[in-house]
């Protein structure tokens, strides 16, 4: 049972390049993620998909694009990185049991030089 | 705009030591409050509170929720090398326009031999 998979776990990119971080669940959840973490800054949501076919912006949209391919699947893509861009990406998935329990995958720590 | 509070940022103790970690919320439709511990990677499940003055207990660690005055806390006695990692406090909220989950800064506890 791998839960939340997030691929790749390090990269590092020159300023301008583009890149796509994948995230996978297997857990059949409608709802998925995609946070960044920066130090002292906790999670920052980036974008959401509440259900397989829908997106949101969350609070720090902006330089990111994102794809709910289908139900298992929600990549995150930086068409043009900046250093400012470097952080650690988290991928969640969501389900509600009452209450929403996330699960989170592993991070993937980007850096843009 | 909803909002989560944690506070201190940062904490250093030494082992043995009781500490009480803040965390506290102004939001619209408030449904849960969740604290995480995040040690090298991603963030696990500590606890879940709904309701106010009731305790939820994990070893060590406590937790309590104040619905009245906005708040919660995170206790850990008798502390140990193993608990230093960032805290995290989350408040889930209803229909929110940034996904369910609002995060705060995240507390980090660093604990010396």
């Amino acid at each position: 049972n791998a839960g939340v998979t997030q691929t790749p776990k390090f990269q590092v990119l020159k300023t301008g390049q583009s890149m796509t971080l994948q995230c996978a669940q297997d857990m059949n959840h409608n709802s998925m993620y995609w946070y960044r973490q920066d130090p002292g800054m906790g999670l920052r949501l980036i974008y959401y998909s509440a259900s397989e076919g829908t997106t949101d912006k969350g609070e720090v949209p902006n330089g990111y694009n994102v794809s709910r391919l289908n139900k298992r699947e929600f990549s995150l893509r930086l068409e043009s990185a900046a250093p400012s861009q470097t952080s650690v990406y988290f991928c969640a998935s969501l389900v509600d049991r009452g209450f929403t329990e996330a699960f989170f995958g592993q991070g993937t720590r980007l850096t843009v030089v | 705009e909803d909002k989560v509070v944690q506070s201190p940022l940062s904490l250093v103790v030494h082992e043995g030591d009781t500490v009480t970690l803040n965390c506290s919320y102004e939001v619209t439709n408030f449904r849960s409050l969740l604290w995480y511990k995040q040690e090298k990677k991603a963030p696990t499940f500590l606890f879940m509170l709904t309701s106010s003055g009731i305790e939820k207990k994990s070893g060590r660690l406590s937790s309590i929720l104040d619905k009245k005055e906005l708040f919660s806390i995170l206790n850990i006695t008798a502390t140990q090398t193993g608990d230093s990692a960032i805290y995290l406090c989350a408040v889930e909220v209803l229909g929110g326009s940034q996904g369910n989950l609002i995060f705060g800064k995240g507390t980090k506890l660093s604990v010396k031999p």
